[in-house]
């Protein structure tokens, strides 16, 4: 059981360059998030889906657009990229939004270096 | 408003003391749930336990125990003989039932490190 699997671990862009993070899950969750933590930020919401085919911005969603391309997999996009988004991302599913107990689960995280 | 403060931005210990890592929530809500991640130096997030507004009883887990108090609005964590495996940020998060996405709203985090 893998989880939530994010890809790349790593990545450099320099500025204007474009770029997708890929994040898939395997626990039938159906919703999941785009985190970005920053040092002494702690985790700020990027973008949510609560269910495939639905997608809601979080407290940073400028310079992102996302996908939710079925029940496992959703994806962050980068369409130019800028310094200011380096940063490391954190995928998360969960169950349900009614389950409200329930935990987040992250994947391993993206570290993202914009030059 | 929702918001989480962990004021401890630092904790240096060495082996075996106890350690307390503080947080304050803020909400309005009457429903919330609180939880506690680790993220070790390897940088993934641990899920480590939630608690619901309506359970004040503290959970003890090996070491690690949690204390719970509504009057005060804390939700802190304690370590007994802490070992250098604790070594981690421990991030305190709250999600209020009413939130519309669902979303869990953390602290800043507090940077451990346990001295052998």
């Amino acid at each position: 059981n893998a989880g939530v699997t994010q890809t790349p671990k790593f990545q450099v862009l320099k500025t204007g360059q474009s770029m997708t993070l890929q994040c898939a899950q395997d626990m039938n969750h159906n919703s999941m998030y785009w985190y970005r933590q920053d040092p002494g930020m702690g985790l700020r919401l990027i973008y949510y889906s609560a269910s495939e085919g639905t997608t809601d911005k979080g407290e940073v969603p400028n310079g992102y657009n996302v996908s939710r391309l079925n029940k496992r997999e959703f994806s962050l996009r980068l369409e130019s990229a800028a310094p200011s988004q380096t940063s490391v991302y954190f995928c998360a599913s969960s169950e349900s939004r009614a389950s409200y107990n329930s935990p987040l689960h992250f994947g391993n995280g993206t570290r993202l270096t914009v030059t | 408003a929702q918001k989480v403060t962990q004021a401890q931005t630092e904790i240096s210990v060495v082996e075996k003391e106890d350690v307390t890592l503080d947080c304050v929530y803020e909400t309005r809500d009457t429903t919330y749930y609180l939880f506690w991640y680790k993220q070790p130096p390897s940088g993934e997030l641990v899920f480590l336990i939630r608690r619901n507004s309506f359970d004040e009883q503290n959970e003890i887990s090996g070491r690690y125990s949690w204390n719970f108090q509504k009057s005060t609005s804390s939700f802190n964590f304690t370590i007994t003989a802490s070992q250098v495996v604790d070594s981690a940020v421990y991030f305190c998060a709250l999600r209020n039932r009413g939130s519309t996405l669902g979303r869990l709203y953390f602290g800043r985090g507090t940077q451990l490190t346990v001295w052998p």
